[in-house]
């Protein structure tokens, strides 16, 4: 089942502006993941987020966590055309200790050279 | 990252015959591996979940008899889908993920299965 909302669900920009991609759960969780989709591939991790963190960057990347309002954002900075893909929030339920992630619905990001 | 592999990358069979994927965490021990579903423009649906030397755990809505899951190791597992019809072209993906003391690892993903049924 899907609890990730993504907002928005798709979103062009020009290289080298910034984007912003949203990530909401319903409940309470472990971590929280963000991968990378190019068409036809599977999906490449990007980072993972703990529930007592608040922020973590990786390169141009950078993740906010907000555990109280179930909410995440991913943030790619001085985006290139390279950037242009899938992107999904994946969550750990805390009441669930399996391993499974649910995914958000995803957003898709075009960057135009 | 840890690396995971499937084979074969694309597949295409006629309807009725069965199609083997094999799933493989190639550097690292897995102790659960996750089989997925992508439709095309959509987000991951959860197949199924398993555990090495144990049943798969299977997501409501998905028939067991026609995806066989079989994990004979700590790095391998494989998805058979039986009696293949052209409603279950797909692309199927699998993921691995490690569990550490009482910690779960990143869960990581293999590049994908093609399957077209004619």
């Amino acid at each position: 089942s899907q609890q990730g909302e993504e907002d928005p669900q798709a979103l062009s920009i020009q290289e080298g502006e910034n984007a912003t991609m949203n990530c909401s759960y319903k409940t309470s969780i472990n971590n929280l993941q963000w991968y990378r989709q190019n068409s036809g591939r599977g999906l490449v991790h990007l980072i993972l987020i703990r529930s007592n963190e608040r922020e973590k960057h990786s390169g141009r990347l950078r993740v906010t966590l907000d555990t109280s309002k179930k909410s995440s954002s991913l943030l790619i900075t001085a985006s290139r055309a390279a950037d242009t893909a899938s992107y999904f929030c994946a969550t750990d339920a805390r009441s669930s200790n399996t391993g499974k992630l649910i995914f958000g619905q995803g957003t898709t990001l075009q960057v135009k050279p | 990252g840890a690396v995971v592999s499937q084979h074969p990358s694309r597949v295409i069979c006629k309807s009725g015959t069965s199609v083997k994927i094999e799933c493989r965490s190639l550097d690292f021990q897995a102790t659960t591996m996750f089989w997925y579903r992508q439709f095309p423009k959509q987000s991951l649906m959860l197949m199924a979940t398993s555990n090495e030397g144990s049943k798969a755990t299977y997501e409501q809505g998905v028939e067991k008899d026609k995806f066989l899951i079989n994990h004979a190791s700590l790095t391998l597992s494989t998805l058979t889908v039986t009696s293949a019809h052209p409603e279950d072209s797909s692309f199927y993906i699998c993921s691995a993920r490690a569990l550490s003391g009482h910690v779960w690892d990143t869960q990581y993903f293999g590049p994908g299965t093609r399957l077209t049924v004619l």
